[in-house]
């Protein structure tokens, strides 16, 4: 019974490039929610998707940042053009959507230089 | 919207020792509050969780208590270990469909 998978576990990019980070569910799980993590900081929600929707993105930047799930594949958060505040650790979690639980995935640790 | 508070940030216990960390909420419709261990670049890991309907629920050597009134809520471990030794994070939601709202985490030491 996997659990949920995120790649690549590490990513450098330098400042201006993109970044695309992808997180595949537990399966018969149907909701994603995108988490970054700053240095030394606690965990803040970007986004929540189920497949093909986009239901709560209030915690994404305005510009930048976009993020999808598709019927088939996985789940991406895409950073353009990023910038040496984009460094944090980004972790996906996934929902059954019957039980309150959320699972976190082992999460994508990204560096811009 | 929702705000959590978490104290204290660092917490230093002798192995053995009983740790307590606690958290307010500002949101009187959150009803799912999850505790979360973090070890140095890992993922957070659910460790207990509770809902807005008991008052304690117990695990073990964890336990976790809420008071909906005061809306604050805390994390109890007894025995403590030094492999107990991790970032821990209190975090409140309304129902399992909304987001997730951390605290500040708490980082706890074990010293053998």
């Amino acid at each position: 019974n996997a659990g949920v998978m995120q790649n690549p576990r590490h990513l450098v990019r330098r400042r201006g490039q993109e970044a695309r980070l992808r997180c595949s569910p537990m399966k018969g799980h149907s909701h994603v929610y995108w988490y970054r993590q700053l240095p030394e900081e606690g965990l803040k929600f970007m986004v929540y998707l189920q497949k093909e929707n986009i239901i709560d993105e209030s915690g994404m930047p305005k510009e930048r940042f976009s993020a999808e799930f598709p019927k088939e594949g996985p789940s991406i958060l895409r950073i353009q053009q990023v910038v040496r505040g984009d460094s944090a650790a980004y972790f996906c979690a996934s929902f059954a959507g019957s039980s309150y639980e959320q699972y976190f995935g082992p999460g994508t640790r990204l560096t811009v230089t | 919207g929702e705000n959590v508070e978490q104290h204290p940030s660092t917490l230093s216990v002798q192995e053995g020792d009983s740790a307590v960390i606690k958290c307010t909420y500002s949101d009187s419709a959150s009803n799912y509050f999850p505790w979360y261990k973090q070890e140095l670049g890992k993922r957070p890991q659910l460790i207990i969780d509770i809902r807005s309907n008991v008052g304690e629920k117990k695990d073990q050597r964890i336990a976790v208590t809420l008071n909906k009134t005061a809306k604050h809520f805390s994390l109890h471990i007894t025995e403590t270990q030094p492999e107990d030794s991790a970032v821990y994070f209190c975090a409140a939601s309304r129902a399992g469909f909304q987001k997730l709202v951390f605290g500040t985490g708490t980082r706890l030491l074990v010293s053998p």
